[in-house]
């Protein structure tokens, strides 16, 4: 059974840091490019990062780019993101899912404020 | 990837065809993929490359694409398929990825 769990959420200040984690399961990782995507409540998708399979490609969207990185340990079968200089607008679900979409995480709650 | 258009809603009845359209400049050169999202879970796959179904979603779920259009079809409405509905579509590498606002169909 494909599973992909994200750890590592939870309430945090502005201006400080977070590192999502994402374990996969199930099938071969490193055969998939993979995807962080949040949610603010009761708002739509935003893509928020991608990385090829080898982590030769990585990618983000403007409203992260320079305090968001995304990396992978294929060994582990594990995905990251490290959050930077976090903002309210930060605060959403955030879900990893594989290339072409056919598999996603459950998500994890980042709420920033002070 | 260009930014992606769909209507904020869709209703119909029971039993009724519903049809969402997401729109982009992009998409004559890109595939576009659909999910549906309930309340409290995470977004799932019905419709991927356009027109392909994955296994396990009812064959009432199709998808086509004429020019800068893509249209999500559900035929024979249920109650079940009352949900958010997002179109996405990424680069030729797979790593970048776009989605449209989202539809909320709502089944009368």
């Amino acid at each position: 059974e494909v599973q992909l769990v994200e750890s590592g959420g939870g309430l945090v200040q502005p201006g400080r840091s977070l590192r999502l984690s994402c374990a996969a399961s199930g099938f071969t990782f490193d055969d998939y490019a993979m995807h962080w995507v949040r949610q603010a409540p009761g708002k739509g998708l935003e893509w928020v990062s991608g990385i090829s399979w080898n982590s030769d490609s990585t990618i983000y969207a403007d409203s992260v780019k320079g305090r968001f990185t995304i990396s992978r340990d294929n060994a582990k079968n594990s995905l990251y993101l490290q959050m930077n200089s976090l903002r309210a607008e930060d605060t959403a679900f955030y879900y990893c899912a594989t290339q072409g979409g056919d598999y996603w995480g459950q998500g994890t709650l980042v709420t920033v404020s002070s | 990837s260009s930014e992606l258009t769909q209507p904020p809603s869709v209703s119909v009845s029971p039993g009724q065809t519903a049809r969402i359209t997401c729109s982009g400049d992009g998409l004559p050169n890109l595939y576009a993929y659909w999910y549906q999202q309930k309340p409290g879970q995470a977004p799932m796959l019905v419709i991927y490359r356009d027109t392909e179904r994955p296994s396990g979603i009812p064959e009432r779920f199709s998808g086509s694409s004429s020019g800068t259009i893509v249209t999500l079809t559900i035929n024979g409405v249920q109650a079940e398929d009352e949900a958010d509905y997002y179109c996405q579509s990424a680069d030729s590498s797979g790593t970048y990825w776009v989605f449209g606002g989202g539809t909320k169909l709502t089944v009368l």
